[in-house]
């Protein structure tokens, strides 16, 4: 069974500018969760998508969105890019929502230049 | 609100026995898992308790108290690969709420 796949690996932006990212499940996983990760934070959640609905939201600002695909690929876009947002944004999969055990993508790596 | 606190950084040698602490506030508990988390790498899951109690998974031990709020890693047999960071994470009704992580260094 393939894991989560995330793209792009790598993305460098500039200030101002918005990224979109994409995460694809584990087959048959039907809530995505993301995460950004910073050296000093740590994991910080996003936000958790479960049949294409947002089930819940972290403490991020609105220039971090999210949807969910009826093929439960998910996307997160940030607008409005700042040096701040700088981070490895990880996604993960789970069978049903709110799960404990989670399968993590390897993901994308932002720079904002 | 909700933490969860565990050290930045523990170091122990081969063969040696680490245990990574981790204590947690939050409201709705229903577990604490832990991941592990190789540099450049994806977290991976470990283990998850949600009774009070011992859980084990070959070298790896994770204990729970809920009426401390504290559970622990085990790592028994430490080996080389054994280096990376670890993270305790509370369930709760909402979502999964990870601690800041503990970097383990193992040496020769």
């Amino acid at each position: 069974k393939a894991g989560v796949t995330q793209t792009p690996r790598y993305l460098i932006k500039t200030r101002g500018q918005q990224v979109t990212l994409s995460c694809s499940p584990i087959s048959g996983h039907r809530s995505v969760s993301w995460y950004q990760q910073t050296p000093g934070q740590g994991l910080q959640f996003l936000f958790e998508y479960f049949s294409e609905t947002q089930r819940n939201k972290g403490n991020f600002p609105g220039r971090f969105s999210g949807r969910q695909f009826s093929n439960s690929r998910s996307e997160m876009n940030v607008s409005t890019l700042e040096l701040g947002d700088s981070a490895l944004y990880l996604c993960a999969s789970s069978l049903v929502a709110g799960a404990d055990e989670q399968y993590f993508g390897p993901g994308t790596r932002l720079t904002v230049t | 609100g909700q933490s969860l606190e565990q050290p930045s950084e523990v170091t122990a040698v081969e063969g040696a026995i680490v245990q990574i602490n981790c204590t947690y506030q939050t409201s709705g508990f229903y577990g604490l898992s832990w991941y592990q988390q190789h540099d450049g790498g994806a977290p991976t899951f470990l283990s998850y308790n949600a009774l009070d109690g011992l859980e084990e998974t070959g070298r790896f031990s994770s204990f729970l108290s809920r009426s401390d709020s504290y559970g622990y890693l085990l790592l028994q047999e430490l080996q080389m690969k054994d280096s990376a960071s670890y993270f305790c994470a509370v369930t709760n009704t909402d979502k999964l709420i990870f601690g800041t992580g503990t970097r383990l260094q193992v040496f020769p």
